[in-house]
């Protein structure tokens, strides 16, 4: 049901790179700003990415922010035990007035 | 600390009304955009609504999902936010979050509460 279309999972090992995709159209990704937030099971989300590449105060370089199109990505480097969560992309909808989050993706550390 | 603490969740009927609380302290209220979030047990995030600031006429969004049954307020004497929902659904059910959404993150949701969980039970 979700207008943004995120992969189900993600894995890595510890020190590599994690690229997870966000996929949306012209209404939302392509003409408002893509957010990235991190979740762990049974706790709230935390905002990692805003303006589509900015990290608030706090959040490692290691996540960065792309957006191209109707696209975007968040990319984890330098693989962490403690990245192991899930995340999530938003933006807002022009179409439907109001904001929308991506399905999700899990990402695992092996 | 800036913080957000909900409160009001429980457990209701179909049809039935609940009216939920997002306290904060912190940061004075007023001066922010306030969403409201949920999540289905096992679900992925769902954007309830916003409500906007005095300079922007209390203006709200509302997904598609609730519109009509769901109506957010504020109160910034108190520094709290409010989410009355009506005509309860089973699909209701979820944990409810308030988050704080300000300008200077371009509207990212930065501050969140710790959620409060509705069920919606027939």
């Amino acid at each position: 049901q979700s207008v943004l279309t995120q992969p189900p999972s993600a894995s890595g090992t510890p020190g590599q790179s994690v690229t997870i995709s966000c996929s949306g159209s012209s209404s939302n990704i392509e003409s408002n700003y893509v957010y990235w937030y991190q979740q762990f099971p049974g706790t709230a989300p935390k905002l990692l990415i805003y303006r589509n590449n900015q990290r608030p105060s706090g959040v490692p370089d290691r996540f960065s922010g792309s957006k191209s199109g109707t696209s975007a990505s968040l990319a984890i480097s330098g693989l962490r035990s403690e990245d192991e969560a899930d995340y999530y992309c938003a933006t807002w909808d022009d179409r439907l007035s109001g904001r929308v989050f991506g399905t999700g993706t899990k990402v695992t550390v092996l | 600390e800036v913080q957000l603490v909900e409160s009001g969740g429980g457990l209701v009927q179909p049809g039935g009304s609940l009216r939920l609380s997002c306290a904060a302290s912190g940061f004075t209220l007023s001066d922010f955009y306030m969403d409201w979030v949920r999540q289905a047990p096992g679900k992925g995030l769902e954007w309830v609504g916003r409500l906007r600031r005095k300079p922007n006429s209390y203006t709200t969004d509302y997904a598609a999902s609730v519109k009509g049954r769901f109506t957010i307020s504020r109160d910034d004497s108190q520094n709290s936010l409010y989410l009355q929902m009506n005509s309860l659904k089973t699909e209701d059910t979820a944990v409810y979050y308030c988050a704080r959404t300000p300008e200077f993150y371009y509207y990212g949701m930065d501050v969140w509460g710790q959620g409060t969980t509705v069920t919606v039970f027939s």
